[in-house]
């Protein structure tokens, strides 16, 4: 089984429209998050939740919504698409219920996403 | 703030060639460190981390040291494989943040 999954692997869309991209994790870990790849391959994070609440929100246009409905699940909504919103978006979990960062975090398959 | 610092890409070498990759970090308390690895077409997966002065992490003939008075975390290998081709990101995460900071990541080409 799959620890972490995201839906779908791949995404090519227009601008302007809004699309979601969903994360599942079946670890059992308290903390989840959303990391964008840019071209050069830098990563950065953008949300973090830990047990539903949101802990990390990085400077992220407000465009971007993150969604957690339980917490084994954390979807990226994202509005207004823009064309340097092409990326790969990454969700990670890790264990632990203060959601520090020195815990191992498990990285999904990443997204890909690209706006034309 | 915090950062990572890693050598430039790509990385070219031949098979069974030592490898070392720098990583250096700046952080305002005491971070733990991350060597994570991305095969092409994946996501990252751990390859090794440490979380103290002095500690080894090691995993798959990997290994890198936490070096607190040069600040680094440079990883090495003795003899590279083909299929270590990969990019490899160090990152850190400092003490009570709750994500990790990433170097740029550095590419790996091994030839055989």
């Amino acid at each position: 089984d799959t620890a972490v999954s995201q839906t779908p692997k791949y995404l090519v869309t227009q601008m302007g429209n809004d699309k979601s991209i969903k994360c599942e994790q079946n670890l059992g870990h308290d903390t989840m998050y959303w990391y964008k790849q840019d071209s050069k391959k830098f990563l950065k994070i953008m949300f973090s939740y830990n047990n539903k609440e949101l802990i990390i929100n990085e400077t992220v246009p407000n465009r971007f919504s993150p969604k957690s409905p339980d917490k084994a699940h954390l979807n990226l909504h994202i509005n207004s698409l823009e064309l340097g919103d092409s990326a790969v978006y990454f969700c990670a979990s890790s264990q632990g219920s203060r959601g520090l960062a020195a815990d191992t975090q498990y990285f999904g398959p990443g997204t890909r996403l690209t706006v034309l | 703030g915090d950062s990572v610092t890693q050598m430039e890409g790509p990385v070219t070498l031949s098979e069974e060639a030592f490898l070392t990759i720098n990583c250096t970090y700046t952080a305002t308390g005491y971070p733990s460190l991350f060597w994570y690895v991305q095969y092409p077409g994946e996501g990252l997966q751990l390859l090794l981390k440490a979380t103290k002065a002095d500690d080894k992490g090691s995993n798959k003939g990997f290994e890198a040291t936490y070096r607190k008075e040069t600040t680094s975390f440079h990883l090495e290998k003795g003899s590279v494989q083909v299929s270590d081709s990969a990019v490899y990101f160090c990152a850190q995460a400092d003490t009570g943040r709750r994500a990790l900071t990433f170097g740029s990541g550095t590419r790996l080409q091994v030839q055989p």
